[in-house]
């Protein structure tokens, strides 16, 4: 178990649909970051937040966005949906984003999501 | 821009083998983290182990090992006494920017 928490498990929506996934990193980390993942691919990063503000972005989509509140968890919102979004969500934390030592990269992954879109 | 190349797709070991994952970047920087992620059928992405660049030393963790030759930017995963267990995506990625760059993974598959 790394400590950081993902709901829901599973979800199931149909196209044109909004859905948000939420995550909850592990106890001290300041730092949360999204990914992608189709079947049978590789990792795709989305986003990061750091202590509440947008870190850096990758290849997240104009219909997706994020946000880390005050307590440090943090929600992807999933909009317009579309079959192709249909895939594994992971959230991951670090210690920290900014400090360039190893707790910058260590990331620790949560169960993910896996979204369903019919 | 920094990339990871991960060639081998699929490899395949005998239970109680030994294998080697290999793993490329590309760089200029001369201070970076490199890491293995496992990912088995679960799904869960799992730390395997951790090199930081301006360490000479080979990382090892139990069966876990790393062989890495910063000149050459390579970064290999060898895996001993392979176990059923091992069976999973490995995926291999720089630290930089903050950020992790991702291979494409290679698929590992355990024959008992």
């Amino acid at each position: 178990d790394s400590g950081v928490t993902q709901t829901p498990k599973h979800l199931i929506t149909a196209t044109g649909q909004r859905v948000t996934l939420r995550c909850s990193p592990r106890s001290g980390d300041l730092s949360v970051y999204w990914y992608q993942q189709s079947l049978d691919q590789g990792l795709q990063f989305l986003i990061q937040y750091y202590n509440g503000e947008e870190r850096a972005k990758g290849n997240i989509l104009e219909r997706f966005s994020a946000q880390q509140f005050p307590d440090l968890h943090s929600e992807l919102n999933l909009s317009s949906l579309e079959l192709g979004d249909s895939a594994l969500y992971f959230c991951a934390s670090s210690v920290d984003g900014t400090s360039g030592g190893p707790d910058s990269y260590e990331q620790y992954f949560g169960p993910g999501t896996r979204l369903t879109v019919t | 821009a920094q990339t990871v190349t991960q060639s081998q797709p699929e490899m395949s070991v005998q239970e109680a083998e030994t294998v080697t994952l290999s793993c490329t970047y590309d760089t200029s920087e001369s201070d970076y983290y490199l890491f293995w992620y496992k990912q088995p059928p679960s799904r869960q992405m799992i730390l395997v182990i951790r090199q930081e660049a301006y360490k000479q030393q080979n990382a090892t963790e139990n069966r876990f090992s790393v062989n890495f030759q910063k000149a050459a930017k390579s970064f290999s995963l060898k895996i001993s006494d392979s176990q059923l267990g091992d069976a999973a995506m490995y995926f291999c990625a720089y630290g930089s920017n903050y950020q992790l760059i991702w291979g494409a993974g290679t698929k590992l598959i355990i024959k008992p």
